[in-house]
């Protein structure tokens, strides 16, 4: 069984700060993803990856295969930013594509 | 269509009462999962199907069933409903190696037992 760590478990920044937040997982996995989770529950996928990097506008999520560990950042964090962002993992192989979730990290961007 | 629609919203309930949550899935995803969310949690699985039957199962008790159709469409029936069971329920949908494509989420069906 998979074991997905965030952390810090709250947030709280400054408008315009830079946002790390990090995700660490026990065992392998095909694929690790990146969720917003706005007050209401609705869950929005921000990113899938399972090697290097990748970046959408001022988002940028990496992970590192070998140490089980991935970050999301968030450059020039706006108040609108505000949200759970939780972390995710497929396991490997099988047709079980289930995800296993973090705890979340609680973001608060004060502006 | 696109995107995942679920209902209802929101839903109160009695203990011991029985209860059924619908998930429409877009086209051409035939892999649903079934994910339960205590305040302050982050998802647990209950379950998957895949091409209408359950293909995977979390450590929810057997008072938590499912089925999936074939027009993308799927529900979650919970029997006996305990006061422990008030969470968000969420259903995410891929296409079959969702592993690889991602999946799509929908807003939840936010459930109380009183």
């Amino acid at each position: 069984k998979n074991e997905v760590e965030q952390s810090p478990q709250n947030l709280t920044a400054q408008e315009g700060e830079f946002i790390t937040i990090n995700c660490s997982y026990s065992v392998g996995i095909s694929a690790l993803h990146w969720l917003q989770q706005h007050p209401g529950g609705g869950i929005v996928s921000l990113f899938m990856l399972s090697s290097g990097k990748k970046k959408h506008g001022r988002l940028i999520a990496t992970i590192n295969i070998q140490e089980k560990h991935s970050s999301l950042h968030i450059t020039a964090s706006h108040p609108r930013d505000s949200a759970v962002y939780i972390c995710a993992v497929s396991d490997s192989g099988g047709s079980n594509y289930k995800l296993t979730f973090g705890k979340g990290t609680l973001l608060t961007v004060n502006p | 269509e696109t995107g995942v629609t679920q209902s209802p919203t929101h839903l109160i309930k009695t203990r011991g009462q029985q209860v059924t949550l619908r998930c429409s899935s877009q086209s051409g995803h035939n892999t649903v999962s079934w994910y339960q969310q205590a305040l302050g949690q982050g998802p647990q699985f209950i379950f998957q199907y895949y091409r209408e039957e359950e293909n995977g199962r979390g450590n929810f008790p057997p008072r938590f069933s499912g089925l999936q159709f074939p027009n993308y469409s799927s529900e979650l029936n919970v029997n006996a409903l305990e006061l422990d069971d008030s969470a968000l329920y969420l259903c995410a949908s891929t296409v079959e190696g969702g592993a690889y494509y991602g999946y799509t989420f929908g807003s939840g069906t936010r459930l109380t037992v009183v």
